[in-house]
Parts: structure tokens; C-alpha cells; sequence
């Protein structure tokens, strides 16, 4: 069973702050993507990361797949009341012909203007 | 725009009447996927396609059902729901093996069971 361990579940920071969002686990993923989620609304995908020690930037936000693919990472500089929601990552493995994903617990992040 | 498109997004039922939330896609994605979300907590995979091929969760109760009549169309059918069924319920898509396991989500139906 793949287990994915996303710290912190809670983050509250002021506007301008730095963040980092963490996710582990002893299992290797084929690939790992992060997710932002609004209330009421579904997941919408952010990035997928595929190989080890890759870094993507999205605007504000890098992202960063260890070089073992167990383990990534989610950095938002300068945050906005915009990045306000759920951050949940997600490993994919291949099972039953179909890639399915093992998502971490979620950070609910905060950003106070 | 291609999307997964879910009907309705609020859905209120009665305890024990049963209860059929729709998802529709048009990125023509061989796998689709039912997902089980509470309150600011992770989605919880109920059951997926991959074509007409069905597969359930373990620990999916039997109360929960699903239909695939086409590669467009999915049914989630509640046979008789209870409150502690109340959630947002997501249908994603995927496709098939060959791709980079991303998921691609529709915007939800929140469940209210009274």
C-alpha cells in the first residue's frame, strides 16, 4: 500500500510570507502531481513532476520531485490571499491497466491579507 | 472547452431514497474515476473504469453503484443513502496507461442527506 505524508495540514501566513509544503513517502512513484482546490469546486492540476531531482516553476510556485521520486515539494513565494485553498499531492502508480493516484492528506492553506 | 462536467453540483436527498449523480466528459479519456471527498480531507477513491472494465475499491460499500454506459457518461447510483454519505462526490478522468497519471477533475456534486 502506498502511503504519501503531506505536511503541514494547516498554514496560516501573512500576505508576502514564504511557504513550503511537503509530501514523503518509502514508496517510488512513476510521477507525482500537486493540485489546488477551492471550496466547492474540484482539484485543478498544477504540475506533474516525472523524473527525479526535476524542478518546475509556475509563476510563484516551484515545485520539486526528489531525486528518488518518494518525495516532493511545494514552494510559493510571496504569497497572495489568492493562494488561499487545498494543496494536495498525489502519486500515480500503475495498477489495474489504469494509472490510479495516492493522495496525501492536504494542506489547507491560509493567506491573510 | 474540453471538460469533465458533473450534474447537478448540489444534490439533496432524502435517508434511504435513492440518489443517481451524473459526470460527463469530452476529453474522450478511456478511464474515469469516482472519488468520495469530507470536509477538507483528501478524495477517497470509490471505484474506476478503464473502458467498460469496472473496478472497486475495497472498502467501497456495497450501498454505492456505478454505471458506464459509454466512454462519455458515468453514474455514481447511491442505492440508499445515509448521512454519513453526505459529501462532495468528484468524477475524474484519465488516460489510459501511457500517459503521466494525471487526473483531471470535474467541479463536484456536494450531497446533503437529510
Amino acid at each position: 500500500t502506498q502511503l504519501l505524508e503531506q505536511s503541514p495540514q494547516f498554514l496560516s501566513i501573512q500576505e508576502g510570507e514564504n511557504l513550503t509544503v511537503y509530501c514523503n513517502s518509502s514508496s517510488v512513484f512513476s510521477s507525482l502531481q500537486w493540485y489546488r482546490q477551492e471550496p466547492g469546486e474540484g482539484p485543478v492540476l498544477l504540475v506533474t513532476v516525472v523524473t527525479g531531482g526535476e524542478v518546475k516553476k509556475l509563476k510563484r510556485l516551484t515545485f520539486q520531485f526528489g531525486d528518488a521520486r518518494k518525495d516532493s515539494s511545494l514552494h510559493i513565494t510571496a504569497a497572495q490571499p489568492g493562494d488561499t485553498g487545498l494543496y494536495l499531492c498525489a502519486g500515480a502508480y500503475s495498477g489495474a491497466g489504469s494509472y490510479q493516484l495516492t493522495f496525501g492528506k492536504g494542506t489547507k492553506l491560509s493567506v491573510i491579507p | 472547452d474540453a471538460m469533465v462536467i458533473q450534474n447537478p453540483r448540489y444534490q439533496v436527498t432524502q435517508f434511504g431514497k435513492p440518489v443517481t449523480l451524473s459526470c460527463s466528459q469530452t476529453l474522450n479519456h478511456n478511464v474515469m474515476y469516482w472519488y468520495q471527498q469530507k470536509s477538507s480531507q483528501a478524495p477517497k477513491l470509490l471505484f474506476h473504469y478503464y473502458d467498460k472494465d469496472f473496478n472497486n475499491e475495497a472498502d467501497t460499500p456495497d450501498n454505492f453503484q456505478s454505471r458506464r454506459p459509454n466512454t462519455s457518461f458515468c453514474f455514481l447510483d447511491i442505492r440508499s443513502p445515509g448521512l454519513g454519505d453526505a459529501a462532495m462526490y468528484l468524477c475524474a478522468t484519465s488516460r489510459e496507461a501511457g500517459g503521466r497519471g494525471e487526473q483531471y477533475f470535474g467541479p463536484g456534486t456536494r450531497l446533503t442527506v437529510t
